[in-house]
């Protein structure tokens, strides 16, 4: 089965400073990666996607970016952060059979001042 | 563009009742996941449904799926504090491999 690290846990960021959050997986190769935000209590918006190595997808325009140095690792970044940026951010896996659902990492609380 | 919406938002009930909670697709689902998550962790898979009418049941969660492919439920008998969380449908494409979710139901179990 796979496990998703994600990491660091929780992150205060002030305005403008840039931001990385990293997410590895193990125990699958050549997954589906994602990057979603979760607003509190509400449903998840998926950012960005990536198929392979390099390959990334956006589905909103947004002051952040993606990318997959490696197999198994999936970056969220900004160069320089806003106060909507706040929220709680989920990597995610699917492996090769997709009917076996979506591993989630446990996720990064940002709190951007 | 598809929409997800779920209902009620928001459910608060005493431990023992019964409950149930609506998924509603703008289109048709190409296939459609259950999700639960507690605060601070990451959604956990429940339950996945392709066959429109196919009906799962998993300990005291039963999930069914509508003839036409475009709305879900999930009922839950004598529910227990445990059972508290947000409860998320979302549609999932095998061809492009995203995820859709809707806006989830927060349930409270009150012991």
């Amino acid at each position: 089965s796979q496990t998703i690290h994600q990491w660091p846990a929780t992150l205060v960021q002030p305005v403008g400073s840039p931001l990385s959050l990293e997410c590895t997986v193990e125990g699958t190769s050549n997954p589906n990666l994602y990057w979603y935000r979760q607003a509190a209590g509400r449903g998840l918006q998926l950012l960005f996607y990536s198929v392979g190595i390099g390959q990334i997808s956006s589905e909103v325009p947004q002051n952040l970016s993606a990318s997959r140095p490696q197999d198994r690792q999936f970056i969220l970044s900004s160069k320089k952060l806003l106060l909507s940026d706040s929220g709680f951010y989920l990597c995610a896996s699917r492996g090769r059979y997709w009917d076996y659902g979506y591993t989630f990492g446990s996720g990064t609380r940002l709190t951007v001042v | 563009t598809q929409l997800l919406e779920q209902s009620p938002q928001f459910l608060s009930i005493q431990e023992g009742e019964n409950l149930t909670v609506y998924c509603n697709s703008s289109s048709v689902f190409s296939s459609l996941q259950w999700y639960r998550q507690e605060p601070g962790e990451g959604p956990v898979l429940l339950v996945t449904v392709v066959t429109g009418g196919e009906v799962k049941k998993l300990k005291r969660l039963t999930f069914q799926f509508g003839d036409a492919r475009k709305d879900s439920s999930l009922h839950i008998t004598a529910a227990q504090p445990g059972d508290t969380g947000l409860y998320l449908c979302a549609d999932g494409s095998s061809n492009t491999g995203k995820l859709i979710f809707g806006q989830g139901t927060t349930l409270q179990v009150k012991p």
